[in-house]
């Protein structure tokens, strides 16, 4: 079957560094993405990974490891703005992205 | 990065009714797009994919006679939702895939603003 493993909720501080980890199994793959989604919005897109390493723009930094079925995304020089929800999602063999429930990340002053 | 608009935002109804939802891609042509509905504090769930010019795939367990899909050109989808009743409020969500010329798909989404349903 396919899943999606990540944290449902995560707190940090403002200025701090946070990484939301995400285990996957998929039938297939064809990269994975990671979306933020604000509250009552759609999601937008932060980073999309298909080979193994980090991949850096600006304070958000994405890392894949395909034999591990794992990905991180990391936060730096947190804001207040970046409370929200973050969404990773791996594409499949019919580049279709599997959705997990997400990781809630709320900053604290 | 590519812009897609969805129509309306917000929208109440009574039971009963039908409710269209649009989702252009204005500028870029967008071979296939998704719906998603999100209910509260949960993930998003892929309803449909639609391919212009073709009937639309639709998840298990999602009714096609229910959530008519129409993707009639290559910047328009859209999502009737017939004899809409209270448990269909919800947080209805399109994306649009584009496709780089000379390279394979890499598959990046881009989402609609959302609309809103209601069904009092």
């Amino acid at each position: 079957g396919q899943n999606i493993d990540q944290p449902t909720e995560m707190t940090a501080t403002e200025g701090a560094i946070v990484q939301i980890n995400c285990t996957y199994q998929t039938s297939g793959f064809n990269g994975l993405f990671w979306y933020q989604q604000h509250a009552g919005e759609a999601p937008t897109f932060l980073s999309y990974n298909v080979l193994d390493g980090l991949e850096e723009k600006g304070r958000f930094s994405s890392f894949l490891s395909r034999s591990k079925g794992y990905s991180y995304l990391l936060l730096k020089e947190l804001q207040m703005k970046d409370s929200a929800s973050y969404l990773c999602a791996p594409m499949d063999s019919n580049y279709q992205l599997i959705w997990g429930a997400g990781t809630k990340l709320i900053i604290k002053p | 990065g590519a812009v897609v608009s969805q129509h309306p935002s917000w929208v109440i109804c009574k039971s009963g009714t039908s409710v269209k939802i649009e989702c252009r891609s204005l500028d870029f042509q967008a071979t296939t797009m998704f719906w998603y509905r999100q209910f509260p504090k949960q993930s998003l769930m892929l309803m449909a994919t639609s391919n212009e010019g073709s009937k639309a795939t639709y998840e298990q367990g999602v009714e096609k006679d229910k959530f008519l899909i129409n993707h009639a050109s290559l910047t328009l989808s859209t999502l009737t939702v017939t004899s809409a009743h209270p448990e269909d409020s919800s947080f209805y969500i399109c994306s649009a895939r584009t496709l780089t010329s000379g390279r394979s798909d890499t598959g990046e989404l881009f989402f609609g603003e959302g609309s809103r349903l209601t069904v009092l």
